[in-house]
């Protein structure tokens, strides 16, 4: 099994481009979610999706889109980059809500 | 609003000691709570995971514990190895979310 996959792994913007960062995952997991991590910080949720059809905001949603048209997919939409976006975001999957979770590799952004 | 502090911040061992890592919470009202590995440039990996239920669980030489009502987990390692250096964050999990909450972890060296 792959796992949970997210690509691109390193990516720079310019302020103001948009970018859609993916993430997939094989293990037929219901729960998806994404967050980013920044220096000296946690990892801070940015959205969440308990199914396919249904996403719903975290902690700092601002900037970012989301949406989840099947089970396997949840691609992270920046509309307008800013330089406050740049961090390694990581996109995580659990089985359901509550259960044991699972996060990719991360993508490494920078916007300039 | 949960938050978590993680003691020590950072850690240097020689190679076969015992150790244990710290992680308090301030929000009991938890699910469950998840340690996790992270090694530099990469992402999470899931060591263990304790149910709101449980006061321990064991994977080979880790152990973690639980007190749910004073808050607080730790993380015992046996037998220290180089290979365990590594970040170490503890994260649990609640609300309507499941939103992991995480600290900024104990960075591990383990010295030959």
């Amino acid at each position: 099994n792959a796992g949970v996959t997210q690509t691109p792994k390193f990516q720079v913007l310019k302020t103001g481009q948009s970018m859609t960062l993916q993430c997939a995952q094989d293990m037929n997991h219901e729960y998806m979610s994404w967050y980013r991590q920044d220096p000296g910080m946690g990892l801070r949720l940015i959205h969440y999706s308990v199914g396919a059809g249904i996403t719903d905001q975290g902690e700092v949603p601002n900037g970012y889109n989301v949406s989840r048209s099947t089970t396997e997919d949840f691609p992270l939409r920046l509309l307008s980059a800013a330089p406050s976006q740049t961090s390694v975001y990581f996109c995580a999957s659990s089985f359901q809500r509550n259960t044991e979770a699972f996060f990719g590799q991360g993508t490494r952004l920078t916007v300039v | 609003k949960q938050e978590v502090t993680q003691i020590p911040a950072a850690l240097s061992v020689p190679e076969g000691e015992n150790l244990v890592l710290n992680c308090s919470f301030t929000d009991s009202a938890i699910y469950n709570l998840q340690w996790f590995r992270q090694d530099p440039g990469k992402g999470l990996t899931s060591l263990l995971l304790i149910q709101s239920s449980q006061r321990e669980q064991t994977s080979g030489r880790l152990n973690a514990s639980l007190d749910k009502s004073s808050g607080r987990s730790t993380l015992y390692i046996a037998a220290s190895q180089p290979g365990d250096s590594a970040t170490y964050l503890c994260a649990p999990c609640t609300g309507t979310a499941s939103k992991l909450t995480f600290g900024t972890g104990t960075r591990l060296q383990v010295t030959l």
